[in-house]
């Protein structure tokens, strides 16, 4: 069964400072994809960023970036410079060749001014 | 351009009364559509997800039940609500095309009382 795992239910980081978000998913799929979404208090979710599976190169979005370890099936999210606006609840996602995409359980992200 | 548009925003239904919270995708064809539940300060579940049209696969076992009438219709129901049924439900789509993430709607507010 695929499934995704998000262990920190809750973060905090200073304003400017950098925060890192942890993920571990499980799939017996070689070709799949990974993403992490943002849910800010409106509940819109807004993509962060996404990371093919195949792709060995860490994706990287401006202040987001991802440390994608394939053996280890860890996908982190690394936010530099955080910013207020960046306070908002955290998705890690996987989506496999059977077009299912499940989430993990979210890490909620507080920025201290 | 691809929107989608999920109605209503907020609904309060009584135990034991039915549901009908449809979702619609314009702008593109043969989407893959997704319904999923959002618990209060939780993950999101899949409960749903459609391929084409009258093609439904379920999730987790309960008390819904979607439908995919045309190609960019999909609709989540029940015969009689149950408590536990509360949450925000939230749908979402994207296409068949490798790498693309899920794009999704505003979200049903649903209250069970």
């Amino acid at each position: 069964a695929q499934t995704v795992t998000q262990s920190q239910p809750e973060m905090s980081v200073q304003e400017a400072e950098t925060v890192t978000l942890s993920c571990t998913y499980d799939t017996s799929e070689s070709d799949y994809y990974l993403f992490w979404y943002k849910q800010p208090p409106s509940r819109q979710m807004i993509l962060v960023i996404r990371q093919e599976a195949y792709k060995q190169q860490n994706a990287t979005e401006n202040r987001f970036s991802v440390n994608f370890q394939k053996a280890a099936k860890s996908f982190s999210l690394k936010i530099s410079d955080s910013q207020l606006g960046d306070a908002a609840m955290y998705f890690c996602a996987a989506r496999t060749s059977y077009d299912k995409v499940i989430f993990g359980p979210g890490t909620s992200l507080s920025v201290i001014p | 351009s691809q929107t989608i548009h999920q109605w209503p925003a907020t609904l309060v239904q009584p135990v034991g009364s039915p549901l009908s919270l449809e979702c619609t995708v314009e702008g593109t064809s043969n989407p893959n559509l997704y319904w999923y539940r959002q618990a209060a300060g939780r993950g999101l579940q899949l409960l749903f997800y459609s391929v084409g049209i009258g093609q439904i696969s379920s999730e987790v076992p309960q008390n819904l039940s979607a439908s995919r009438p045309q190609d960019r219709q999909f609709i989540l129901s029940s015969k009689k609500l149950l408590l536990s049924d509360s949450g925000f439900y939230l749908c979402a789509w994207r296409t068949g095309v490798v790498n693309t993430e899920a794009f999704f709607g505003q979200g049903t507010r649903l209250t069970v009382v």
